[in-house]
């Protein structure tokens, strides 16, 4: 079974940057795409973008077009979101869920980050 | 983007009754649809996969239905173990979630 260890709870000043990662096992990392998805307190779960670890490729949902950017470490089977310029309304718990197509559901996810940004 | 209205946003029913939560896709979207339930504190958990199949280990009292714009889920008889947020979510063209329906018992 796939399994995903998120590193911990971040606390962050507006204008800031977080980076966050998604540690994979199970399975084979690259045959997987890694998602990552943001949920802010009281909302939807909200995608954000995509990798593919065996070629790097990426894909991002317009709303975090330029501040997010997704990386793949396939020597550690790490999977990493880079959010940069935080702002309050960036305060939410981000997932990480990979898929074995590149459009499918979430059957599996990781445990969670909070990312609290405050002054 | 593909909008997607869920309602209820809250729901109390008892223990035994059957429960029903509705979708509607902003357009037609197929049966590309998955219906969630989220307890305080974790992650997400599919239970419906592609508007109506439910997915290994879930309890058969969960059901789905529909497609094209319009999506229903069902729970039989609820339990106390039920109490749960729910969301739908298209995938059709991206991803796009429900709002939400937060689930009590009465």
């Amino acid at each position: 079974e796939v399994q995903l260890v998120q590193s911990g709870a971040e606390v962050k000043k507006p204008g800031a940057t977080v980076k966050i990662s998604c540690k994979f096992s199970g399975y084979t990392f690259s045959d997987y795409y890694i998602h990552w998805l943001q949920q802010a307190p009281e909302r939807g779960p909200e995608w954000m973008g995509h990798i593919d670890p065996q070629d790097h490729e990426t894909k991002y949902a317009a709303r975090f077009q330029g501040r997010l950017t997704i990386t793949a470490d396939t020597s550690s089977d790490t999977a990493y979101m880079e959010l940069t310029s935080l702002r309050s309304e960036d305060t939410a718990v981000y997932y990480c869920a990979p898929t074995r197509l590149l459009v499918a559901p979430f059957d599996f996810w990781g445990q969670g980050t909070l990312v609290t940004v405050s002054s | 983007d593909i909008q997607m209205t869920q309602s209820p946003a809250s729901l109390s029913a008892s223990v035994g009754d059957r429960v029903t939560i509705t979708c509607q896709a902003s357009q037609d979207i197929s049966n590309y649809v998955n219906w969630y339930q989220q307890k305080p504190g974790k992650a997400p958990k599919l239970l419906i996969y592609d508007a109506s199949n439910l997915e290994t280990g879930v309890p058969s009292r969960f059901s789905g239905s529909g497609s094209g714009t319009d999506f229903t889920f069902t729970i039989t008889s609820l339990q106390p173990e039920d109490i749960a947020t729910y969301y739908c979510q298209q995938y059709d063209i991206l991803y796009t979630f429900g709002q939400g329906t937060k689930l009590d018992i009465k």
